[in-house]
């Protein structure tokens, strides 16, 4: 059973560009979660989704930010128009169907390091 | 609203020697937590995980974490780090909320 699988593992762009970051969940798992990681800082939630479904995006930035879970394929966050402070590593999980609405267990991705020059 | 607070950024320990890495939380009911490791450069790999039950949890690579709801903590330990260990240990709490909320991380270092 292969594990999350995000894509591409390091992503440089110029400001301006548009970064699509793909992640694949385990399978079986119906729910998908990005997270950002700063240097020097903890994971920060950015957005929750179930198939078709944002759930929680209560940590999306207002704007240039989205994020989708078609029916068939791999969850995309989508960073329009990047600037230097979206620098960040991006980190992908997923879980099965929770229990009673409770999250029991996430299983994280190797993330995608995204570099702005 | 929940959070979690992981006091020590950075802590240094000799290898064979004991490790505790501190966690409090802030939740209204009964938390679901959480220990995971990053080595540098990689995902987040889960050490242990806390529901309910016996308070004293046990994870891989030999670690440990408890319970205490008296003071809103669940610490990591472990009798002796290896050097392997070294690493950014995320602490994190689950509730009705449906996604996992982490504390910044302590990262360890560990000398020969």
């Amino acid at each position: 059973n292969a594990g999350v699988m995000q894509n591409p593992r390091h992503l440089v762009r110029r400001r301006g560009q548009e970064a699509r970051l793909r992640c694949s969940p385990m399978k079986g798992h119906s729910h998908v979660y990005w997270y950002r990681q700063l240097p020097e800082e903890g994971l920060k939630f950015m957005v929750y989704l179930q198939k078709e479904n944002i759930i929680d995006e209560s940590g999306m930035p207002k704007e240039r930010f989205s994020a989708e879970f078609p029916k068939e394929g791999p969850s995309i966050l989508r960073i329009q128009q990047v600037v230097r402070g979206d620098s960040a590593a991006y980190f992908c999980a997923s879980s099965p169907t929770s229990t009673g609405g409770r999250v029991t267990e996430a299983f994280f991705g190797q993330g995608t390091r995204l570099t702005v020059v | 609203a929940q959070s979690v607070t992981q006091p020590d950024i950075h802590i240094t320990v000799s290898e064979g020697a004991s490790l505790e890495l501190r966690c409090n939380y802030s939740y209204g009911a009964t938390p679901y937590l959480f220990w995971y490791v990053q080595s540098p450069g990689q995902g987040l790999q889960l050490l242990l995980k806390y529901f309910s039950g016996d308070t004293l949890v046990q994870g891989i690579k030999g670690f440990e974490a408890e319970f205490k709801r008296s003071q809103s903590s669940f610490n990591l330990r472990k009798p002796s780090v290896h050097w392997s260990d070294a690493a950014e240990y995320f602490c994190a709490v689950g509730g009705y909320t449906d996604k996992l909320i982490f504390g910044t991380g302590t990262r360890l270092q560990v000398f020969p």
